[in-house]
């Protein structure tokens, strides 16, 4: 139990486009959910933290126009970065939390990898 | 301010010893949670053995244990009978549950079971 999905696994994109990240709890709802960014051989920088229907807290230093967070439903949680720039080229992981599994575990998505052109 | 400090950025064991990982936190809160996560070569982070700070009782996971000092704020992660398989990067993490629900995490130790 307490599986979360993401996709797509992998995406290449060209400078100045888009790009949208989903994140899906498959067999929990996930009241809370979270985004990571991890550099290579770092540790996990959290950029945010969403609660289905309401708008996402951003870490300080992350810039939410850039990095737009969706949690409309109790499964779904997307991340779009807008204007994307080869910057934004990284490893994004979510995470999520809820009421039907472990409240105080969050449980991963196995990331998505992106690089931007 | 909760932070975590892994003091080992790398470490090696032979198949089948027993290895120790080391993880110290700092807090002002009573209770709380404390987790080891690996992620291997995949990089989908796994859930290794969780602690609940009110709990005295360290936590074992099969051949995963903990040794939980909360007054010296110490979490160290035990993997007894390693296995090729246990190489990956593993990350302590902290949570309360009068927070924000965020996860702090170390900075990670890298391990490598050698053959």
């Amino acid at each position: 139990g307490a599986v979360v999905s993401q996709h797509p696994s992998w995406v290449i994109c060209k400078s100045g486009t888009s790009v949208k990240i989903e994140c899906r709890s498959l067999d929990f709802q996930a009241t809370t959910m979270f985004w990571y960014r991890q550099f290579p051989k770092q540790s996990l920088m959290l950029m945010a933290t969403s609660n289905e229907g309401s708008k996402a807290t951003y870490e300080q230093g992350v810039e939410k126009d850039k990095f737009l967070i969706n949690h409309a439903s109790l499964t779904l949680s997307t991340l779009t970065v807008t204007s994307a720039h080869p910057e934004d080229s990284s490893f994004y992981i979510c995470s999520a939390r809820g009421p039907q599994a472990s409240t105080d575990t969050q449980y991963f998505g196995p990331g998505t990898r992106l690089t931007v052109l | 301010a909760q932070t975590v400090t892994q003091s080992q950025p790398e470490m090696s064991v032979q198949e089948a010893e027993t290895v120790t990982l080391s993880c110290t936190y700092d807090t002002s809160e009573n209770n709380y949670y404390l987790f080891w996560y690996k992620q291997p070569p995949s990089r989908q982070m796994i859930l290794v053995i969780r602690q609940e700070a009110y709990k005295q009782q360290n936590a074992t996971e099969n051949r995963f244990s903990v040794n939980f000092q909360k007054a010296a704020k110490s979490f160290s992660l035990k993997i007894s009978d390693s296995q090729l398989g246990d190489t990956a990067m593993y990350f302590c993490a902290f949570f309360t549950t009068s927070g924000t629900y965020k996860y702090i995490f170390g900075t990670g130790t890298r391990l490598k079971v050698l053959a």
